[in-house]
Formats: structure tokens, sequence, C-alpha cells
């Protein structure tokens, strides 16, 4: 139990593009999902935090506006990456918590974004 | 702001060996710390919890040390195989206000088992 999928697990777009990633919970029903950046050989860096049906928090230093997050039901986010550029190259992840055990946290595979 | 860190960015150790990844942490506050394994190119994988009630947990062919005078955390690998070369994180929680828990990780150990 307890798994969660993304979508595309990598996308390639040019830059000036949006690229949208999915993250779902497929078997149980996630209040709060969170969306974590990760660059080449660093940790994981937490950019914002969404419960269903509210506004996404972001974390300092994270673009609002760029980093689009929709948290529309219990079991999809979404990230869309605005206007993408080169450096917004990364790896992000999702991940999914219930709030019986709000401190545990279920973890996508990841999507590999290349902006050209 | 307060962080988790590790120690040794990298290990390299031989097959059969025990591996020891060691994580420090600043937030006095935490009360619940994961280690995750990364394999290269996937998300984390959740390998041992352990909760701040408690100084030591046993997993198969893990174990977890948290040592909350000092503030540091540790993982054991018994027997290590070549397939734990991974990523290790380890992380902690904090409760952000309301029923939502961050989680901090730390900067990650390679871990490399020679055959």
């Amino acid at each position: 139990g307890a798994v969660v999928s993304q979508h595309p697990s990598r996308v390639i777009c040019k830059s000036g593009t949006s690229v949208k990633i999915e993250c779902r919970s497929l078997d149980f029903q996630a209040t709060t999902m969170f969306w974590y950046r990760q660059f080449p050989k660093q940790s994981l860096m937490l950019m914002a935090t969404s419960n269903e049906g509210s506004k996404a928090t972001y974390e300092q230093g994270v673009e609002k506006d760029k980093f689009l997050i929709n948290h529309a039901s219990l079991t999809l986010s979404t990230l869309t990456v605005t206007s993408a550029h080169p450096e917004d190259s990364s790896f992000y992840i999702c991940s999914a918590s219930v709030l019986e055990m709000a401190d545990e946290q279920f973890f996508g595979p990841g999507t590999r974004l290349t902006v050209l | 702001g307060e962080s988790v860190g590790l120690h040794l960015p990298t290990l390299s150790v031989q097959e059969g060996d025990n591996s020891i990844i060691n994580c420090a942490y600043s937030n006095s506050a935490s009360d619940y710390f994961i280690w995750y394994k990364q394999e290269s190119g996937k998300g984390p994988q959740f390998i041992i919890d352990i909760r701040s009630n408690m100084d030591k947990r046993q997993g198969q062919r893990v174990t977890v040390l948290l040592n909350k005078t000092v503030k540091h955390l540790s993982l054991q690998i018994a027997a290590t195989q070549p397939g734990d070369s991974a990523v290790y994180f380890c992380a902690e929680t904090s409760n952000s206000g309301g029923s939502n828990y961050k989680l901090t990780f730390g900067k990650g150990t390679l871990l490399t088992v020679n055959p």
C-alpha cells in the first residue's frame, strides 16, 4: 500500500514553454502533498506543501507564480513549471501523507525535467 | 535556520562488511527521524525510522541509533551487499504548524559496495 506515482517520468522541453507534472496517490487519499526539487548530487529541497482544496504553501525562495501547484483532489496534485528555463532542469519529486499519519511521507519515483 | 547534516559524504565498503552512515541534526524539537535510500534516477525509498522516545530500532539487516544528547543519528547496515549501493539520506520531521509536518533532508552519503 501507500503507492505514489508521477507522470511523466522524464520530460524534455524547450525554453519558454510550460510543463505539467502529475503526482497521484494510487491506493490512499492524501490529505497533504509535497513537492521537492533535487539537483544533481544534492539533497532534496522542499518547494511547497499543498493541502487538498487550499492554496499551496511555498518555501522561501520558491516563486509561486513560476511553480504553480494545484491539489484539486485527495489523489492528485500537479506542479506546472511555467516559462521553463535551463536552470529549472532538475529532478522533481512529490510525496504524500495522510492526516492519520501526518509525519510519514510516501514518495513518488520522481520526474526528470530537462529544459533545452 | 536549523538543518540536518552528515559527517561523511562518501563511504566505500567491501561486500559482506558492516556499514555505518552518520548524521547530525540541530533541531532539538525534532521527534521523528527517517533514513531513506535513493538509487540513481529514482525517488527516496523508506528504510527505517525512529521516534525520539527510542534510542535504537532494528529492521532486517539495518539498525538505527539515535543519540539525542549529541543530536546524532546513525544507520548501520549488516553484511552489506552490492544492491545496497546508493545514496542514503537522513531526514527529520518537525511540525510546521497545524497538521503539516515538514521533512528536512541531510546532504546524503554515497555508499559504494565493492564485490
